[in-house]
């Protein structure tokens, strides 16, 4: 397996774009994670979904984000409009239910908002 | 105070030598994961515990869920193994994770 794949892996926007950031877990898992990565705050879990049923957004920001997953192989984080303090590493991370088994992530969208 | 503290918070050891990273929590947990993230961003889960002592090559992790800590040692150190070490809990049955800080060793040839 090609492991959890994030798309774009870097991207910069001008403030009040709005931007999507793109997840495929790895097949198979049935938890998804979204989470985000600052040199303050370090790493927040963001919102997580089970079955592609979301479980916990109490991490989501503000009104501003939002995420989907329409289905088992895909997800979105959507942030509009942006902001610079939107800036941050996102990582997506899955995982299959069985006990015992560990959390992969993806290699994270560098996302820089001037 | 946060839920997870990690120490030390940097650390740096010659090649070769023995390393120990510890991690304390407050809240009660259903598994404890260490991770290691290398200059670049990529996160790599080492372990996952709930109970006892796990071995991976030269990499152990232990657990003492009673004093709510845990442990991660690296034999023979080597410069490859520079990177940050991050422990984090996860509470209920698959939930969600609370990282600590983290933990930068460097380790010079």
């Amino acid at each position: 397996d090609a492991g959890v794949i994030q798309s774009p892996r870097h991207e910069v926007t001008e403030m009040g774009q709005e931007v999507t950031l793109r997840c495929k877990p790895i097949s198979g898992h049935d938890y998804l994670f979204w989470y985000r990565q600052t040199m303050m705050r370090g790493l927040e879990l963001l919102i997580y979904f089970n079955n592609n049923v979301p479980i916990d957004d109490s991490g989501m920001p503000e009104d501003r984000f939002s995420a989907k997953m329409p289905n088992a192989s895909f997800s979105t984080l959507k942030i509009q409009p942006s902001e610079p303090r939107d800036s941050a590493v996102y990582f997506c991370a899955s995982k299959a239910t069985a006990p015992g088994t560990i959390i992969y992530f993806g290699e994270g969208s560098w996302l820089t908002v001037v | 105070k946060n839920e997870v503290e990690q120490s030390p918070q940097n650390l740096t050891a010659q090649e070769g030598e023995f390393i120990t990273i510890n991690c304390s929590y407050s809240v009660g947990i259903s598994a404890l994961h260490w991770l290691q993230q290398h200059p670049g961003g990529g996160i790599v889960s080492l372990f996952m515990l709930s109970s006892g002592k796990k071995k991976h090559g030269r990499l152990i992790a232990t657990i003492n869920i009673q004093e709510k800590h845990s442990s991660l040692h690296i034999t023979a150190s080597h410069p490859r193994d520079s990177a940050v070490y991050i422990c984090a809990v996860g509470r209920g049955s698959q939930g969600n994770l609370i990282f600590g800080k983290g933990t930068k060793l460097s380790v010079k040839p």
